[in-house]
């Protein structure tokens, strides 16, 4: 079955370094990635959409990257801040039509420390 | 303007009992998406309404879990003879879009905590 696979542990970053969170995919090959940001007791919110044929995207301090050789997913953050603190989803949709297979990882908690 | 409003927010029920849970998606969106999230985990997905039509159910744990959107704008997601595996918080997501996308406005949640 596809997969989505983040690292679950948590990340501790320092104030002002970039994080750098990684999504792998397993299993197929979706027609695009998005990415979330949950904090506790609050539902996801959107935060990026890359598809298969785009290499980068960016919006303010967030990068996204999409590797379709490597099946892989880079979210980054530069110039990170403590308001960066929050839990970071990937989460994808194989090709094809429907909303089957909505598929999200398991999410990895970024602690931005001062 | 309004987001996505869920209600009610946090529900205790014993086991065995039936609960409703009811999701107010942005005016105007056409699709609609149940999740389930347990502690720790990511969302997974429950099912799918494209107005009023439920599309895709496929992701719904036992028949004892129903969803309803009847007039395409208002959802409620039923659980009947509730078990402790039912506890959970139950997002709600609409997009303006059929399929989900570019994006998917979540609402807050509601945290079902079976005894």
């Amino acid at each position: 079955s596809q997969k989505i696979e983040q690292n679950s542990e948590a990340l501790n970053i320092q104030e002002g370094k970039t994080a750098t969170l990684t999504c792998n995919y397993t299993n197929y090959s979706p027609a695009y990635l998005q990415w979330y940001r949950q904090d506790p007791g609050r539902g996801p919110v959107f935060l990026l959409l890359i598809r298969e044929n785009e290499k980068e995207k960016r919006k303010e301090r967030l990068k996204v990257t999409f590797d379709t050789t490597l099946k892989q997913s880079l979210f980054h953050i530069t110039a990170s801040q403590p308001a960066d603190s929050a839990t970071y989803l990937c989460v994808s949709r194989g090709s094809g039509g429907g909303a089957d297979g909505l598929t999200f990882g398991k999410g990895t908690h970024l602690i931005i420390q001062p | 303007g309004a987001g996505v409003s869920q209600s009610p927010r946090y529900k205790v029920a014993k086991r065995g009992q039936d609960v409703a849970l009811r999701c107010d998606p942005i005016s105007g969106h056409v699709s609609l998406f149940w999740y389930q999230q347990a502690l720790g985990q990511g969302p997974e997905f429950l099912t799918y309404f494209q107005n009023e039509a439920q599309l895709d159910k496929s992701g719904l744990p036992s028949d004892r879990f129903f969803a309803e959107r009847p007039e395409g704008s208002v959802s409620t997601l039923k659980i009947q003879r509730t078990q402790q595996e039912d506890s959970a918080v139950y997002l709600c997501a609409s997009s303006l879009f059929s399929g989900g996308l570019p994006e998917q406005y979540f609402g807050p949640g509601t945290r079902l905590t079976v005894t």
